[in-house]
């Protein structure tokens, strides 16, 4: 089965420093990666859509030069916080379509998540 | 933009019995997917059942059913003999060309 790893886990760091989260489609290629983030006892809200070799696409109200994404390879996708601060502090999910075609029923893979906590 | 709306922010069923969560959802679309994830206390993402909206038949896995009705834009989970396991958060999500999008969740506790 197709298998999306995100890298850290759990990351605690003190606040200002940048974080980067990585996720990885281990089996598959992926054109687009979707990034999002989940407040406790909360849904997931879509952040980012990352595309492979282009610009992110991100939701309203998301900060572009606060969340930075980079999506390089057709396997990887990297979610930066810079500067963070405890209010960024949440569980970030990322997921992976398969690359193919008629994208809306190509299934999507969820990663295991990060947990970031900023002191 | 598309919505997705869970109304019961918790339910809960005897073991054994069943239990249906609600899902409505607004779109202009035609060509969409429905979901249903379980999310347990580790937070993973688990899949749990789909459904193409061009296939008027219900999905159906196992234990979990769904009641899709697409013109009332309604998108229901049954939950057949519960057991503890199937104890956890679970969302509703809608995914279309572009993206996909949840629900703001269900807390399903299963009493022994």
């Amino acid at each position: 089965g197709a298998v999306v790893s995100q890298h850290p886990s759990w990351v605690i760091c003190k606040s200002g420093t940048s974080v980067k989260i990585e996720c990885r489609s281990l089996d598959f290629q992926a054109t687009t990666m979707f990034w999002y983030r989940q407040f406790p006892k909360q849904s997931l809200m879509l952040m980012a859509t990352s595309n492979e070799g282009s610009k992110a696409t991100y939701e309203q109200g998301v900060e572009k030069d606060k969340f930075l994404i980079n999506h390089a390879s057709l396997t990887l996708s990297t979610l930066t916080v810079t500067s963070a601060h405890p209010e960024d502090s949440s569980f970030y999910i990322c997921s992976a379509r398969r690359t193919g075609a008629a994208r809306y029923n190509q299934p999507q893979h969820f990663g295991d998540g990060t947990r970031l906590s900023i002191l | 933009a598309q919505t997705v709306t869970q109304s019961q922010p918790e339910m809960s069923v005897q073991e054994a019995e069943t239990v249906t969560l609600s899902c409505t959802y607004d779109t202009s679309e035609s060509d969409y997917y429905l979901f249903w994830y379980k999310q347990p206390p580790s937070r993973q993402m688990i899949l749990v059942i789909r459904q193409e909206a061009y296939k008027q038949q219900n999905a159906t896995e196992n234990r979990f059913s769904v009641n899709f009705q697409k013109a009332a834009k309604s998108f229901s989970l049954k939950i057949s003999d519960s057991q503890l396991g199937d104890a956890a958060m679970y969302f509703c999500a809608y995914r279309n060309n572009n993206d996909m999008r949840f629900g703001a969740g269900t807390r399903l506790t299963v009493k022994p």
